[in-house]
């Protein structure tokens, strides 16, 4: 069965510095996707990176990165020069072909101190 | 704006009665899933629809029920409400199933029970 773990609940980094999130997975699918999203306090739910399993290259988007190891079925979240609005909870998430359905992590919310 | 809307955004109602959420995926998005967020369940698969049809199915109560119509909106219809279906109910979608597409959520339901 399809499962994210992500195992840090919160996290603090300093403005303009570099923080990363983890987060683990386990499939038995060779074919699947990894994404992140960031929820801020007001809810919603934004799309950050995607990684595809068969990618040669770690997926950038800005000041997102992700740091994919598949033999380690790991797929962190590298968010570089933080900013304040960066403080929200943020999901790695995980589809393969098999599941059908998305799974998310439990989450880890980062706070950005000035 | 994720291009995919929901109605409507705050909702409080008694135990008891009956609600209905509405989603709109994003134009040329042929599937729908509905997830439950509450604080101590975290983001939780309800239900996906593909083109119509029921697709993969989640932790969905068998007092909720979910359908997507010809026009590929989709409805969740909770019933029978209990306190602890109070919880923020997000719609969200994607071009297709497959691993790699990314799905888009809605702003959400938040959903009050009195």
């Amino acid at each position: 069965a399809q499962k994210i773990t992500q195992t840090q609940p919160g996290m603090f980094v300093q403005e303009k510095e570099a923080v990363t999130l983890d987060c683990t997975y386990d499939t038995s699918d060779p074919s699947y996707g990894l994404f992140w999203y960031k929820q801020p306090s007001s809810g919603e739910m934004i799309f950050l990176i995607y990684q595809g399993s068969y990618d040669q290259q770690n997926a950038t988007e800005g000041r997102y990165s992700l740091n994919f190891q598949k033999a380690r079925k790991s797929a962190n979240l590298v968010i570089s020069a933080s900013q304040l609005g960066d403080s929200a909870m943020y999901f790695c998430a995980m589809r393969d072909n098999y599941g059908q359905n998305f799974v998310f992590g439990p989450g880890t919310r980062l706070s950005v101190l000035p | 704006d994720s291009g995919v809307t929901q109605t409507p955004k705050h909702l409080i109602t008694a135990t008891g009665q009956r609600v209905t959420l509405r989603c709109s995926p994003r134009s040329g998005d042929l599937s729908v899933y509905w997830y439950q967020q509450s604080l101590d369940q975290g983001l939780q698969f309800l239900i996906q629809y593909y083109n119509g049809e029921e697709r993969a199915k989640g932790n969905i109560l068998e007092r909720f029920s979910a359908q997507q119509f010809p026009d590929l909106h989709s409805e969740l219809n909770l019933s029978s409400l209990e306190l602890g279906d109070s919880a923020l109910y997000f719609c969200a979608s994607s071009v297709s199933g497959f691993a790699g597409n990314t799905i888009y959520f809605g702003e959400g339901s938040w959903l009050t029970v009195v």
